[in-house]
């Protein structure tokens, strides 16, 4: 079974520039999850989709970031102006289930997109 | 709200040694728990879990037990290996299937 596919895998770019990442989840999971880990520190969720609807983004700066959905099934995160702040792997996750109740099941993480801001 | 307060790294070790990595939790109700590893260049990979009170959760020689009377889930090993060096991550997770990492406990064993 293939995991969860990111890219690009790094990303240098300059302070007030714009820039995009791309996330394919594992085949038949609903629920996607965009993570930032800053160096340090424990990954933080930023936004958590379930199929094309967005569940949680309490997390997400609104006025610079940004992510869609589109069918259900890849997702992209957006980040417009990049801030030097914004440096850090930004995870993608997915699961397999609903989010309500509980929610006991896995969720699978991707290799991450490592962000450099200058 | 949900945290999670892990031990400070790095952790440095030699091959065989016994490992301890202490994670307590706060939490309102009763969370799963869970421990994550990153090896460098890599993404986070379960590496154990536990769903109730007094669960052991246990892989690749590596065990924790949900604690719920001190709030803890400590990672143990017997005998670590080189290969174990890497990123270990507590993280919680409550209603809405939403995970509340630690910050992450660096691991060095050296040979």
């Amino acid at each position: 079974e293939a995991g969860v596919a990111q890219s690009p895998r790094y990303k240098i770019i300059e302070k007030r520039q714009s820039v995009a990442f791309w996330c394919n989840p594992i085949s038949g999971h609903a629920t996607l999850y965009w993570y930032q880990q800053i160096l340090g520190q424990g990954p933080k969720l930023l936004i958590q989709f379930q199929n094309n609807g967005v569940v949680d983004d309490s997390q997400l700066p609104k006025d610079r970031f940004s992510a869609e959905r589109l069918k259900g099934v890849d997702s992209t995160l957006k980040i417009q102006p990049a801030k030097l702040e914004d440096s850090a792997v930004y995870l993608c996750a997915s699961s397999p289930v609903r989010t309500s109740g509980r929610g006991r099941n896995e969720q699978f993480f991707g290799p991450g997109t490592r962000l450099t801001v200058l | 709200g949900n945290s999670v307060t892990q031990m400070e790294g790095p952790v440095t070790l030699s091959e065989e040694a016994f490992l301890t990595i202490n994670c307590t939790y706060t939490a309102t109700g009763y969370p799963s728990l869970f421990w994550y590893v990153q090896y460098p260049g890599e993404g986070l990979q379960l590496l154990l879990k536990a769903t109730k009170a007094d669960d052991k959760g246990s892989n690749k020689g590596f065990e924790a037990t949900y604690r719920k009377e001190t709030t803890s889930f400590h990672l143990e090993k017997g005998s670590v290996q080189v290969s174990d060096s890497a990123v270990y991550f507590c993280a919680l997770k409550g209603y809405g299937n939403k995970l509340v990492f630690g910050a992450g406990t660096i691991l060095r064993v050296k040979s």
